[in-house]
């Protein structure tokens, strides 16, 4: 049962552009929602966080937002560079209820110029 | 951020050899670090979670003789697949964390496994 869902595999957008990867959860002990990158052979690189007793957290082109009630949350990059493509996975963990970090399937987004 | 090394980043094996994985934190003082396996077109799956001197956790599912962590010091934790098969071919990719906070995990380049 996948408690993280990435339900887009794959992503293409037009550079310069929003692109927004979506990312549904269903484990309420969750508290704690990352943001990677990862390039093929590569592991994977940290980009953003959000905890739970927030709703938005933004850095340079990232934000990320979580709406707590619907278990979603999603990752703007704004604008939309060819260097962004790469699969974007969602994580989440429950740092207070001690559950390790779980990873959606990722989406691969094609930033296109 | 931190690094953290893995070693090697492709092996091909024999089926029945052993394997070993190592994963360095190359910068900071590692108390847990995690092994994660990837199959193609999936997630990242735990496998384990080892503290520096004491036994692994391992979660359902995953045979704890058939992966052996050792976590012997505080910047290196070592994966051995022993008696490997096709079906472990896969992607392992290790991640390490300080103090203990799981939220900051900096994660390895990945070791590539093909059992023939």
């Amino acid at each position: 049962d996948q408690q993280v869902k990435q339900n887009s595999p794959s992503l293409s957008v037009q550079e310069g552009r929003i692109s927004i990867l979506n990312c549904d959860y269903t484990n309420s002990m969750f508290d704690y929602f990352l943001w990677y990158k990862k390039y093929p052979a590569e592991g994977p690189t940290f980009l953003i966080s959000i905890s739970s007793i927030k709703d938005k957290n933004e850095d340079g082109r990232f934000t990320v937002f979580l709406n707590k009630s619907a278990k979603h949350l999603s990752l703007h990059i704004v604008p939309s560079q060819p260097g962004d493509s790469a699969v974007y996975f969602c994580a989440a963990l429950g740092v207070s209820g001690n559950t390790p970090l779980v990873f959606g399937k990722g989406t691969r987004l094609s930033v296109i110029a | 951020g931190a690094v953290v090394s893995q070693h090697p980043s492709w092996v091909i094996c024999k089926s029945g050899t052993s394997v070993k994985i190592e994963c360095r934190s190359l910068d900071f003082q590692a108390t847990t670090m995690f092994w994660y396996r990837q199959f193609p077109k999936q997630s990242l799956m735990l496998m384990a979670t080892s503290n520096e001197g004491s036994k692994a956790t391992y979660e359902q599912g995953v045979e704890k003789d058939k992966f052996l962590i050792n976590h012997a010091s505080l910047t290196l934790s070592t994966l051995t697949v022993t008696s490997a098969h096709p079906e472990d071919s896969s992607f392992y990719i290790c991640s390490a964390s300080g103090q203990g906070a799981r939220e900051t995990q900096y994660f390895g380049p990945g070791t590539r496994l093909l059992v023939l």
